[in-house]
């Protein structure tokens, strides 16, 4: 069965420190594709990150960097130099293709900066 | 502006008071989705839609009826809302493999 497991619940880090964000994963297909979501204090759901499993190149985006690992079934997210706004909760989220454009999502860990 | 709207984005209502959250989007997408976030537990999916006239069960379908008469609309049906469908709730909608938009999200309570 699909699964994503974050196994960070909540994460407390101090401004401008780096934190790792991971995402561990199970899945049956052999064609799938990750995501990272972002969840604010407002609520919405803000798109990070698409990575289908035939691409393992890592990749950033400014601060954002993330680590794709067939091998151990991970998808890691890196914050560099972490902000106040980088606050809130991060899901991991994986498709489920049995099911079309179903995601499977992770339990998502809080992350707080504090200045 | 592409984009997936709900209405409405908060509601408080009474045990067995039928209701609807409307979804709609604009980006002609066929696939469509409702989700439920509760804490510790993540999104889960409770039903979807590949396209026009043809929904499906996600994992946790009970309680909830949907419709899909049009491809920009997917409306959340709650026939008797009970206190433990209150949650917050995404519709969200998407083409093959690709980003899945979301909603605003809806918060519901049931009293």
């Amino acid at each position: 069965a699909q699964k994503v497991t974050q196994a960070q619940t909540e994460i407390s880090v101090v401004e401008k420190e780096d934190v790792t964000l991971d995402c561990v994963y199970e899945t049956r297909d052999t064609t799938y594709y990750l995501f990272w979501y972002k969840q604010p204090p407002s609520g919405e759901l803000v798109f990070l990150i698409r990575r289908n499993s035939f691409d393992e190149q890592n990749e950033i985006s400014g601060r954002y960097s993330w680590n794709f690992q067939k091998s151990t079934s991970s998808f890691n997210f890196t914050i560099t130099a972490s902000q106040v706004v980088d606050s809130a909760v991060y899901f991991c989220a994986l498709t489920d293709m049995e099911y079309g454009n179903k995601l499977v999502f992770g339990a998502g860990t809080i992350l707080r900066v504090k200045s | 502006e592409a984009q997936v709207t709900q209405n409405p984005r908060y509601l408080i209502t009474v045990t067995g008071k039928k209701l609807t959250v409307t979804c709609s989007q604009n980006m002609n997408h066929e696939y469509m989705s409702w989700y439920r976030q509760d804490p510790g537990l993540g999104l889960r999916q409770i039903y979807y839609s590949m396209n026009v006239e043809v929904t499906d069960k996600g994992d946790v379908p009970e309680g909830y009826k949907v419709s899909r008469k049009e491809k920009r609309n997917f409306p959340l049906i709650l026939e008797s809302p009970s206190p433990n469908q209150t949650s917050l709730y995404f519709c969200a909608s998407a083409q093959g493999g690709h980003e899945q938009f979301f909603g605003p999200g809806t918060r519901l309570t049931v009293l």
